[in-house]
């Protein structure tokens, strides 16, 4: 079966620190692979999706990057971050190449900037 | 407008009631339609798949979709605490390779024993 990993689970940053966070897939190939931001009360918004690896497609402007050095990894990151950034970070993936497919999430990443 | 409107709650009924939640959108293109639990502090848990109109059923949740009117619903039977999460209805226009979702902004739900 398929599973989904994020780390960490919990993460204090201060204003202008950067940011690393991992996601990996296990048990399924080439899959799609997205990061969200879900603020309290507003729902998920998407943040960046990939469909293979090094393409990263972005779909709000904002302070964060993400990259994709493997197949089942996604990372995102930021060089200096803002207060802004706070949030709740959750990683997903979907068959590759089926646009129709859900979406399965991790359990995300707690994300408070001091 | 938004896409997609779901009333947030919160929702709070007794132990085995029957609990209804719903959502419409206005993008008709929007054909696959789903429904995710999310407990306090972990990720969305996909609960139901549906891509047409009509009903379907797993153990006590059923997903009923109405494409003329573009509203769909979430019934949950014989509710137990454990079903007390946040309920996100999530629907896509298929078309493109990487899936793009919509999602509501979530409905609270509450069953107290």
């Amino acid at each position: 079966s398929q599973t989904i990993h994020q780390w960490p689970a919990t993460l204090v940053q201060p204003v202008g620190s950067p940011l690393s966070l991992e996601c990996t897939v296990e048990g399924t190939s080439n899959p799609n692979l997205y990061w969200y931001r879900q603020a309290a009360g507003r729902g998920l918004q998407l943040l960046f999706y990939s469909v293979g690896i090094g393409q990263i497609s972005s779909e709000v402007p904002q302070n964060l990057s993400a990259s994709r050095p493997q197949d089942r990894q996604f990372i995102l990151s930021s060089k200096k971050l803002l207060l802004s950034d706070s949030g709740f970070y959750l990683c997903a993936w979907s068959v590759r190449g089926k646009g129709n497919q859900p979406q399965h999430f991790g359990d995300g990443t707690r994300l408070s900037i001091l | 407008q938004k896409e997609v409107e779901q009333d947030p709650g919160p929702l709070s009924v007794p132990e085995g009631a029957i609990v209804s939640l719903n959502c419409t959108y206005s993008n008709s293109a929007f054909q696959y339609f789903m429904w995710y639990r999310q407990y306090s502090r972990k990720g969305p848990e996909l609960l139901m798949y549906t891509y047409s109109s009509g009903n379907k059923e797993d153990g006590r949740f059923t997903a009923q979709v109405d494409k003329s009117s573009k509203y769909i619903s979430l019934f949950i039977r014989d509710s137990q605490p454990s079903d007390s999460a946040t309920y996100l209805c999530a629907m896509n226009a298929g078309g493109t390779s990487y899936g793009k979702l919509t999602f509501g902004q979530g409905t609270i739900l509450t069953v107290h024993p």
